[in-house]
C-alpha cells in the first residue's frame, strides 16, 4: 500500500551507461516530479509533469528524460552517466498544482563508478 | 531565483527542551512553504504546509509559523524527544510550481 514507490533502490553501474529509474503513485495524484539531492544533501527539482504533460523542466542535461506513461508514473532516463550523476533521486506527487502537499518516494541512490 | 536558507545548520538538544528552527526564503511571492523531515537514508515526510493566506499550522507538538512579508518561517518543537533526531527541511513553491528547498537543519535530540 506504498503511495510513492520507486525502483530501484539502489542502483551502481559504470560510466557511460544507460540506466532508468521508475516511479509509481498509487494516489490518484495528477502532478509527479522528480528531484535530486546531492552529496551536500541539497535537493533540487528536476522535471515536473501535470496530467502526463511536462509543465517543469530546469536546467538539466538532455541526458535526462522523463518519460510519464500515463499519470501514475513518471520514470526517469539517464544516457551516458556520468560521474557527477551520482545522488540520490527522489520521485514525489501531488493532488494538483502548488497549492498541495508533496509526497515523496523513499529515494534511489544511484552510484556511477 | 528564490533562495530558502536554513539557520541553524545542526543542532544539539537534550530531550525535553523546546527548539526553534528558522527558515528565510528571499522572494515572498510564494504559493505555499511546506516543512519536511528527513531521516538518514530514507525519503521526505511533510510534517506541515502552511498556505500564503495563513499564518501559523500546527500538528501535535509541531508548529510552524509564516511571515510572507518578511520571508520568514519558524517550525517550533515542543518537548523534544529522541525519536525527533532527523534533518528538518523548509521549502516554498512560487509560480514554478515545484518546491524550493534549503539546505536543512541537522537536529540531534539526546536522552
Amino acid at each position: 500500500d506504498t503511495a510513492v514507490s520507486q525502483t530501484p533502490k539502489y542502483l551502481v553501474t559504470q560510466m557511460g551507461n544507460d540506466k532508468s529509474i521508475k516511479c509509481e503513485q498509487n494516489l490518484g495524484h495528477d502532478t509527479m516530479y522528480w528531484y535530486k539531492q546531492d552529496s551536500k544533501k541539497f535537493l533540487k527539482i528536476m522535471f515536473s509533469y501535470n496530467n502526463k504533460e511536462l509543465i517543469i523542466n530546469e536546467t538539466v542535461p538532455n541526458r535526462f528524460s522523463p518519460k510519464s506513461p500515463d499519470k501514475a508514473h513518471l520514470n526517469l532516463h539517464i544516457n551516458s552517466l556520468e560521474l557527477g550523476d551520482s545522488a540520490v533521486y527522489f520521485c514525489a506527487s501531488s493532488p494538483g498544482l502548488v497549492l498541495d502537499t508533496q509526497y515523496f518516494g523513499p529515494g534511489t541512490r544511484l552510484t556511477v563508478l | 531565483k528564490q533562495e530558502v536558507t536554513q539557520i541553524p545548520a545542526a543542532l544539539s538538544v537534550p530531550e525535553g527542551e523546546n527548539l526553534v528552527l528558522n527558515c528565510s526564503f528571499t522572494d515572498s511571492a510564494i504559493y505555499n512553504l511546506q516543512w519536511f523531515r528527513q531521516d538518514p537514508g530514507k525519503g521526505l515526510t511533510s510534517l506541515l504546509l502552511i498556505q500564503s493566506s495563513q499564518r501559523e499550522q500546527t500538528s501535535g507538538r509541531l508548529n510552524a509559523s509564516l511571515d510572507k512579508s518578511s520571508g520568514r518561517s519558524t517550525l517550533y518543537i515542543a518537548a523534544s524527544q529522541p525519536g525527533d533526531s532527523a534533518t528538518y527541511l523548509c521549502a516554498v513553491v512560487n509560480s514554478g510550481y515545484a518546491l524550493n528547498f534549503g539546505k536543512g537543519t541537522s537536529l540531534l535530540v539526546t536522552p
